[in-house]
């Protein structure tokens, strides 16, 4: 199975900041399928990004994805105070398609 | 535009088995696949599996195989998850959610991947003795 690791756990940040979520694949994500998915507490989780980088529909243009192979990042460049969220990565080039631990964004 | 409503919460002993549905509320999934994935308190989200509606085609993660039944109804307007032999492990939030798009010919299946854009409520599964 393909082992997602997130760095930070947390990232605490003021309004305005740019912020940075690093998501390393144990071994090559096919086709760079990798995708970010925002939730909330008490929310069922939201995709943000998928194919590393293209953007879901309704998703504000602060997210961004980039990133292949091993290696992917989530940048919100400006945060928001709405963007006060738990992050996950997902790949789904080889099953099972795991999701990594998530990342905090406090702001 | 489709949405998933699941069914309500359950409270299930230790040994038992609980069934999950699914429904898409403003049309069908009928070529997507749909994913199950969980979330035990306070903790990551982890995928259970998926299904290709309207056929017998499953992919369970191995930690649920032995246990685990999915399966649609055949309008593919609902899906269920149906999880054996609980343990307060099994304590979660289960959501369905609608993953990749699908088409099929005499060659086999194809997939497009678009992740997980529209997800259920969540149901709150408890295993309690």
């Amino acid at each position: 199975d393909i082992v997602l690791t997130q760095s930070p756990g947390t990232l605490a940040l003021p309004p305005g900041e740019r912020a940075t979520l690093s998501c390393r694949a144990s071994q090559r994500v096919n086709s760079n399928y990798l995708a970010w998915y925002q939730q909330k507490p008490g929310q069922a989780p939201r995709l943000l990004i998928y194919g590393a980088s293209r953007r879901a529909t309704g998703i504000p243009d602060r997210f961004s994805g980039s990133g292949s192979g091993t290696d992917f990042t989530l940048t919100i460049s400006r945060l928001e105070p709405e963007d006060c969220a738990a992050y996950y990565c997902q790949q789904y080039g080889s099953s099972p398609f795991t999701f990594g631990r998530g990342t905090k964004v406090e702001i | 535009q489709v949405q998933l409503v699941q069914s309500g919460a359950e409270v299930k002993k230790p040994g038992s088995s609980v069934r999950v549905s699914c429904e898409a509320s403003g049309g069908t999934f009928s070529s997507y696949t749909i994913s199950w994935v969980r979330q035990a308190p306070g903790q990551g989200l982890e995928w259970m599996g998926g299904i290709i509606p309207m056929s017998d085609t499953t992919n369970y993660t191995q930690k649920f195989q032995d246990r685990i039944t999915m399966t649609t109804d055949e309008s593919a307007t609902t899906a269920y998850m149906e999880l054996k032999s609980l343990t307060s492990e099994d304590t979660a939030v289960y959501y369905c959610a609608r993953d990749a798009k699908y088409y099929y010919d005499s060659s086999g299946y194809y997939f497009y991947h678009y992740g997980m854009d529209v997800w259920g409520q969540g149901t709150t599964v408890t295993v309690s003795s």
